[in-house]
């Protein structure tokens, strides 16, 4: 089926550092979401996307749609302990199933 | 409060018995999936629902069964457990028919077979 990749598979940042990921797809979606998942919880929806192009904030979370509609990034700006976790984007067409990537590992030192 | 429930959230059982995970959302949600979550694997597709009496195949629906005779609820059936589906599963609803159709999870249900 469909896959999405996701890059970096993990990171190590420094406290107040800013982060960027990104997913991409071989095929076009037109709704892509970004979750975070902390440890033994269930993912939880940070930002959605369903304009290609579309630039969305929530706090220190910024999220773009890419214009192919083949990609999106996740940017988090001075990052903080509580950031640690896992992140997965996933992307969806109307009326389909959900395609999720692999993940990014992000962990924050002091 | 809108939210997808589990039941339950933690397990230990013996292969080969019979076992069932609840899931059931208030939402009216339309669409609902399982996942399993195993270390460095991200999230695997299990089955998923687009509506009711309507179900379909994720990407490793071996040894497991759903059924989704109503709306709400959509159970994880694992007819005879083996240790192999010792995991972290999570089910999730989103409406399909809507057009912002964020998927929502979960708490989860820690599995372990012995």
């Amino acid at each position: 089926g469909q896959q999405l990749n996701q890059s970096p598979q993990s990171m190590f940042i420094q406290e107040g550092e800013d982060v960027s990921m990104n997913c991409t797809s071989s095929s076009i979606f037109n709704t892509w979401l970004w979750y975070k998942q902390d440890p033994g919880e269930g993912p939880v929806l940070l930002i959605a996307l369903y304009k290609a192009g579309e630039l969305t904030s929530n706090g220190r979370l910024t999220a773009q749609f890419g214009i192919t509609r083949k990609d999106s990034f996740l940017n988090i700006s001075a990052s903080i302990p509580s950031d640690v976790g896992i992140y997965f984007c996933a992307g969806r067409n109307y009326g389909q199933n959900f395609v999720f990537g692999p993940g990014t590992r992000l962990s924050v030192l002091p | 409060e809108a939210q997808v429930t589990q039941n339950p959230r933690y397990l230990i059982t013996v292969t080969g018995k019979k076992l069932t995970v609840t899931c059931s959302q208030n939402m009216n949600h339309e669409y609902m999936s399982w996942y399993r979550q195993d270390p460095g694997l991200g999230l695997r597709q299990i089955y998923y629902s687009m509506n009711v009496e309507v179900t379909d195949k994720g990407d490793v629906p071996e040894g497991y069964k759903v059924s989704r005779k109503e709306k709400r609820n959509f159970p994880l059936i694992l007819e005879s457990p083996s240790p192999n589906q010792t995991s972290l599963y999570f089910c999730a609803s989103s409406s399909s028919g809507s057009f912002y159709n964020e998927q929502f999870f979960g708490p989860g249900t820690r599995l372990t077979v012995l």
